[in-house]
């Protein structure tokens, strides 16, 4: 299994430009996130899928839109990045028998210029 | 919104010290998660907790779920090089899976 994985781990945008962070589990779980990290703030919830089919905004969804497109798959994208979004971007997933379990991805580091 | 305060902020220590971190809050949680996060990865979950009271263990990280369900707290005993990281904790208020994160604990162990 590998567990939660994304693409790409490292980008670079000019402001303006648009991208989409792509996420994918094997574990069949039902419920996916996605979190930002910014030095000294922890993990912060943009958005969250609780089940296929269905999206909800988060802690700072400002600025990103989500599609959760099957169980397996939750994107994120930025559709004007702007710097303050200079950051890691990180996919979780949960579900079966611990559902409040989250199980991250390795992360996309985000520079807006 | 929701609020963790996770303290201390960083901790330095020899090889061999027992640490100790713990994540505080004025609301009640129904579940507590203890996170490591090694640098340029993400956080892998260490331990959770489901009950007030409960104490847990994963070799020589033991965790406990306080009694009040506003507090947590992590040990670890006899640090070695490879425990330096940052520890996040992280807790489930009411329904739902939605988790609030602590702003982490940077730990660095000196050979």
């Amino acid at each position: 299994n590998a567990g939660v994985t994304q693409t790409p781990k490292f980008q670079v945008l000019k402001t303006g430009q648009s991208m989409t962070l792509q996420c994918a589990q094997d574990m069949n779980h039902n419920s996916m996130y996605w979190y930002r990290q910014d030095p000294g703030m922890g993990l912060r919830l943009i958005y969250y899928s609780a089940s296929e089919g269905t999206t909800d905004k988060g802690e700072v969804p400002n600025g990103y839109n989500v599609s959760r497109l099957n169980k397996r798959e939750f994107s994120l994208r930025l559709e004007s990045a702007a710097p303050s979004q200079t950051s890691v971007y990180f996919c979780a997933s949960s579900g079966g028998g611990r559902v409040y379990e989250q199980y991250f991805g390795p992360g996309t580091r985000l520079t807006v210029t | 919104g929701q609020q963790l305060n996770q303290s201390p902020q960083s901790m330095f220590i020899q090889e061999g010290e027992d640490v100790s971190m713990n994540c505080t809050s004025s609301s009640i949680f129904n579940t507590w998660l203890w996170y490591k996060q090694d640098p340029g990865e993400g956080p892998v979950l260490l331990i959770a907790l489901y009950k007030a009271g409960e104490l847990t263990s994963n070799g020589r990280l033991t965790a406990q779920f306080g009694i009040t369900r506003k507090d947590s707290f992590l040990n670890i005993s006899a640090s070695i090089p490879s425990d330096v990281g940052i520890y996040f904790c992280a807790g489930r208020r009411t329904s739902g899976s939605r988790l609030t994160f602590g702003e982490g604990t940077q730990l660095t162990v000196n050979p």
